[in-house]
């Protein structure tokens, strides 16, 4: 079964700072595809970024970081210097490539509250 | 411009009303999909489409239907069976497999109210 798990459910950090939101996933597939969406509060899904699990390099965008792990099944994201605008609800999610794991799986989220 | 299209944006249903979402896409995908939110929490899944006249039950099934009648529409019935519907409906689509170079489109959800 596939599985994702955000045990931060909410983190408040001071403009500035650097945070990192933590997503730890269960699959039996061997390739699949790993996400991370912005979710600001008009509901919305914001997609962030799309990672192949044949890929583990890590890519950097600005000031938004991500640390992929396979051996430890695990995609995080890191904020750097972080802006009142980056609060909102972050999903970490998961897709399978077999017929029974092609969809799309959400972990619980992590509400990033940044104040100035 | 190619995308997804949820309606109503709000919606309002009386207790033991069936109700039915809207989603409509134009972007050519095989797949498609309903997610629910309730406030503070996670997307679940509904249901999901691969091809057209064919659906699976995801995690939250029980008290809502779908039809697959054609590619580019996949309405959700939410029915009077649904003891809590109150929450934020999420349609989605993608291509099917590898093709996932564009992911997942989301369309930007109705609120439904139960009143």
């Amino acid at each position: 079964a596939q599985k994702v798990t955000q045990a931060q459910t909410e983190i408040s950090v001071v403009e500035k700072e650097d945070v990192t939101l933590d997503c730890v996933y269960e699959t039996r597939d061997t390739t699949y595809y790993l996400f991370w969406y912005k979710q600001p509060p008009s509901g919305e899904l914001v997609f962030l970024i799309r990672r192949n699990s044949f890929d583990e390099q890590n890519e950097i965008s600005g000031r938004y970081s991500w640390n992929f792990q396979k051996s430890t099944s695990s995609f995080n994201f890191t904020i750097t210097a972080s802006q009142v605008v980056d609060s909102a609800v972050y999903f970490c999610a998961l897709s399978g490539l077999s017929y029974n794991t092609d969809k799309l799986i959400f972990g619980t989220g992590t509400r990033l509250q940044v104040f100035p | 411009d190619g995308g997804i299209t949820q309606s109503p944006k709000y919606l309002f249903r009386k207790e033991g009303q069936n109700v039915t979402l809207s989603c409509e896409q134009n972007l050519n995908h095989d797949a498609m999909y309903w997610y629910r939110q309730d406030p503070g929490q996670g997307l679940r899944l509904i249901y999901y489409s691969q091809i057209v006249n064919d659906f699976q039950k995801g995690d939250i099934a029980e008290g809502y239907s779908v039809s697959r009648e054609k590619k580019e529409s996949f309405p959700l019935t939410v029915t009077s069976a649904q003891k809590n519907p109150t929450a934020f409906y999420l349609c989605a689509s993608s291509k099917l497999g590898g093709d996932k170079k564009n992911g997942y489109t989301f369309g930007s959800g109705t609120r439904l109210t139960v009143v």
